[in-house]
């Protein structure tokens, strides 16, 4: 099978200081990785895709500043929130995949609380 | 508005009846995902629609994609309490990934 996993699974911190957050494709190479966000009893809602060696493309509305993603590598993509607020305390999740069509396949999630 | 429509919002049925649930796109998809997801945990991938006409089925749910590429149909048979959860359905429309809003299925032992 193809497994994503995605660290930490839950990370609590103080407003104003920056989180990081990882998602690998353990036993695939992953050219495409997708950031995804959640709000309670809501859709997802896609944050940004990002090509292995490439600049993220982000969703319109999504401060590219403000999220960090990075994809150095075909099994690894990080998502950095930076000055952290309450309001982006969420759920979220990544999703890896081989090639840009291809099935995705997700991350556990990870859950921020910014206190 | 949103660009994929997923119908109904909501649906509470009870145990062991059949359900359907439909993803409709106003352009042609490239492929067409369908996901379960229980609040709080991740998405859970059920399957991957990408010729027109296709049918996949995974235990008892079935989905196909019509023959445009335009539609797509969700079907649960004899439903279970373990069914319950928000349903999504996702598009690639060529490098332009969109979701639905979900549907909330409930399902009554």
């Amino acid at each position: 099978g193809a497994v994503v996993s995605q660290h930490p699974s839950w990370v609590i911190c103080k407003s104003g200081t920056s989180v990081k957050i990882e998602c690998r494709s353990l036993d695939f190479q992953a050219t495409t990785m997708f950031w995804y966000r959640q709000f309670p009893k809501q859709s997802l809602m896609l944050m940004a895709t990002s090509n292995e060696g490439s600049k993220a493309t982000y969703e319109q509305g999504v401060e590219k500043d403000k999220f960090l993603i990075n994809h150095a590598s075909l099994t690894l993509s990080t998502l950095t929130v930076t000055s952290a607020h309450p309001e982006d305390s969420s759920f979220y999740i990544c999703s890896a995949s081989r090639t840009r069509t291809y099935e995705q396949y997700f991350g556990p999630g990870t859950r921020l609380t910014v206190t | 508005s949103q660009e994929l429509e997923q119908s109904p919002q909501s649906l509470i049925v009870q145990e062991g009846k059949n359900l359907t649930i439909n993803c409709t796109s106003s352009k042609t998809l490239y492929g067409l995902y369908w996901y379960k997801q229980k609040y709080g945990e991740g998405l859970i991938f059920l399957m991957m629609l990408q010729k027109g006409g296709e049918e996949k089925s995974h235990e008892k749910i079935t989905a196909k994609l019509d023959e445009k590429k335009q539609q797509s149909s969700l079907h649960i048979t004899a439903s279970q309490p373990s069914h319950a959860g928000i349903y999504l359905c996702g598009a690639d429309r060529n490098n332009d990934m969109r979701f639905g809003a979900g549907t909330r299925l409930t399902v009554k032992p």
